[in-house]
């Protein structure tokens, strides 16, 4: 089946350590987004990227890292350096010329 | 700056009423709207994309109309039902971008 794949559902890690989240799609989109959710407030563009080799900073990138080596996957790292990283991670992606986008299950990373 | 801006906040119905949420957003350098459905446990899922004022958009009991000049959206549901309870999403393109600016959502819930 076609679709995009987040994985794990539940990621818990000790402060301090950098981790890895994974994003993976079959559907030959272009372009890939990551987003952050936590309560009370609407969906936050991490990073995107358009095209393979290629992404940018949305408005909340500070203290993530990402790679767009494959069309296929987006990987996020949430590093140490990030204040506040626990909270459910999107990952969507989207075709060019057309403007919806195709979400993951998401990521709920819990850092203690 | 969150200028995407929806309302009610939640809101709670009875099985077979028909109900409305509003999306606001600014009026200038409208590119275009987007509407979500997101079910507890799964992904968010596109429901309509508008661009045109004046757009009206049917997917079975649900619909969806555009006033790009005041800078409004309204969702309809005729006849909820159970299955129709979810976050519903309104997101508009930040200019021709394919960035999305996400409001907060309406929760919907239908009581059987």
């Amino acid at each position: 089946d076609g679709g995009i794949t987040q994985s794990p559902k539940y990621l818990f890690r000790k402060e301090g350590q950098n981790v890895t989240l994974s994003c993976e799609q079959n559907l030959n989109h272009d372009a890939m987004y990551w987003y952050r959710q936590d309560p009370g407030q609407g969906l936050r563009l991490i990073y995107y990227s358009q095209i393979v080799n290629d992404f940018q900073k949305g408005d909340i990138a500070e203290g993530y890292s990402v790679s767009r080596e494959k069309k296929e996957s987006f990987p996020l790292t949430v590093t140490s350096a990030q204040k506040n990283p626990t909270a459910f991670y999107l990952c969507a992606s989207r075709t060019s010329g057309n403007y919806e986008q195709y979400f993951g299950p998401g990521t709920r990373l819990t850092v203690t | 700056i969150l200028n995407v801006e929806q309302s009610p906040q939640s809101l709670h119905v009875q099985e077979g009423d028909s109900t409305n949420f509003t999306c606001s957003f600014p009026s200038s350098n409208f590119y275009a709207l987007h509407w979500y459905r997101w079910e507890t446990a799964k992904s968010p899922e596109a429901l309509f994309v508008m661009t045109l004022n004046g757009d009206e958009k049917k997917k079975g009991r649900i619909s969806a109309t555009l006033n790009t000049k005041e800078g409004y959206s309204y969702l309809y549901i005729k006849g909820s039902q159970p299955e129709d309870s979810a976050t519903y999403l309104c997101a508009r393109n930040a200019g021709n971008n394919r960035k999305l600016i996400w409001g907060l959502g309406t929760s919907l819930a239908v009581n059987p």
